[in-house]
């Protein structure tokens, strides 16, 4: 059974770099058949997604946060991790950590939506 | 971006009814589109992927439809747990992916 689990503190100072682990089990992040996503949700607001890598390095990344986000993975840990620099009240949130399985259609991959969450985590940014 | 657009904000309906919720995208989306149930103080559940096939072990009653821009999940006879928030999302090769802003769907 696939788990995935969100890290980190949940208190953040404004301005300062909000760092979050998903350690995964019963799957690999190397795995060459999923995305791996980060995605947050503001208390009582809707979903937005932050980024995605691929097993071969490539990522995709939010343009409204893309200058503040970075998306790395550990293989050796069977983690992967998000960085958010410079943030504010306004990145409040829980943040999920997800996967994305890939499939194919007519010749070409096709992502099959997020099937796996974790539970969230969240983060406050306050002084 | 593509903007994805769900209606009613509200559903209100009784137990054994039919539910129906739209969703509709800013433009094309194929039928890269997903639908998750959220329930409070949980993580999502997908239910629907590809605009109409059920995710493993959802039940039946849950069926996805439409493709383009134009989208519909039905919940065929409503259950106690189906009374949450359902959010649609798609994920085209064209990032970012965008969810639509929910609809509840509560108890009359």
């Amino acid at each position: 059974q696939v788990q995935l689990q969100e890290s980190g503190p949940g208190l953040v100072k404004p301005s300062e770099t909000l760092s979050l682990t998903c350690t995964v089990s019963g799957g690999s992040v190397s795995n060459g058949t999923y995305y791996w996503s980060w995605i947050r949700q503001p208390p009582g607001k809707g979903l937005e997604w932050i980024a995605y890598f691929y097993h071969s390095g490539s990522t995709s990344y939010n343009p409204s946060l893309k200058s503040r986000v970075t998306i790395s993975v550990d293989t050796s840990k069977n983690q992967f991790s998000l960085k958010l620099s410079s943030v504010t009240a306004a990145d409040t949130a829980v943040y999920y950590c997800a996967r994305s399985p890939l499939g194919i259609k007519w010749g070409a991959a096709v992502v099959l939506g997020l099937d796996y969450w974790g539970q969230g985590t969240l983060v406050t940014v306050s002084s | 971006e593509i903007v994805l657009t769900q209606s009613p904000a509200t559903l209100s309906v009784s137990p054994g009814e039919r539910a129906t919720l739209s969703c509709r995208a800013s433009q094309s989306v194929s039928s890269n589109l997903a639908w998750y149930q959220q329930e409070p103080g949980q993580a999502p559940r997908l239910l629907i992927y590809g605009a109409s096939t059920r995710a493993t072990g959802i039940p039946a009653r849950f069926s996805g439809s439409g493709s383009g821009t134009e989208f519909t999940l039905t919940i065929s006879s409503l259950q106690s747990e189906d009374f949450a928030v359902y959010y649609c999302q798609q994920y085209t090769n064209r990032p970012p992916w965008t969810f639509g802003q929910g609809t509840k769907v509560e108890m009359k």
